[in-house]
């Protein structure tokens, strides 16, 4: 089955400080994504890649970085912290049948809490 | 870009009855069409997708409905249980596209 493991499991960080955010997938999946869960704004995409050394920002990026230094790892990375990513973070990797059908397998997120 | 409406915010049924939510999108190029469920505490998990060639799909208890005319994805629990309770997302795929663009999820409780 598939398998995303994101570390940790919480966080508390300190406003400015550098927040990393981790995903391991088991999958073999080419595509990897990270997306913030907010209420009332659904799952929003922030960084994805398409394979290891690559990423693409989505569709809010601003204010984070992320690294695909292999295929089974992709992480988040928050070179200085606000209270605004204050949120829940996802990661996925994707199963591509088609060029426009794609299963999206999900950990179990990451609470980050920026004070 | 894709633009996708998900209702209702909060919907609560009784074990049994039946549960409908709605997705309307605005880009006519959308190809591929899913739901994912999201338990409490976890991350989401695909239910059902169609492609825009399929008008409705059902699926142990679950039915998808697509009204390509109208822009608009249905989402019908018939028999809600109990188990059901979690939080449901939308997600749509623009025609040779490559990303999801998810609805703002519904958040249902079925009452015992």
């Amino acid at each position: 089955e598939a398998a995303v493991t994101q570390s940790p499991r919480n966080k508390v960080a300190v406003t400015g400080g550098k927040v990393t955010l981790s995903c391991n997938q088991t999958n073999n999946h080419n595509n990897m994504y990270w997306y913030r869960q907010d209420t009332g704004h659904g799952l929003r995409l922030i960084h994805y890649s398409y394979g290891a050394g690559s990423t693409e920002k989505g569709d809010i990026p601003d204010g984070y970085k992320a690294s695909r230094p292999s295929q089974e790892n992709f992480s988040l990375i928050l070179e200085l912290a606000t209270p605004s990513q204050t949120s829940v973070y996802f990661c996925a990797s994707g199963d591509r049948d088609s060029p426009s059908a794609e299963t999206l397998y999900f950990g179990s997120g990451t609470r980050l809490t920026v004070l | 870009g894709e633009q996708v409406e998900q209702r209702p915010p909060h919907l609560s049924v009784r074990e049994g009855d039946s549960a409908i939510i709605i997705c309307t999108y605005t880009d006519s190029a959308t190809a591929y069409f899913s739901w994912y469920k999201q338990e409490a505490g976890a991350g989401l998990q695909l239910l059902m997708s169609v492609l825009s060639n399929v008008d409705r799909k059902e699926e142990q208890g679950l039915t998808v409905l697509l009204n390509k005319k109208d822009k608009r994805l249905s989402l019908n629990l018939t028999a809600a249980h109990p188990g059901d309770s979690a939080v449901y997302f939308c997600a749509v795929t623009l025609n040779m596209g490559y990303k999801l663009t998810f609805g703002t999820g519904t958040s249902l409780l079925v009452d015992p």
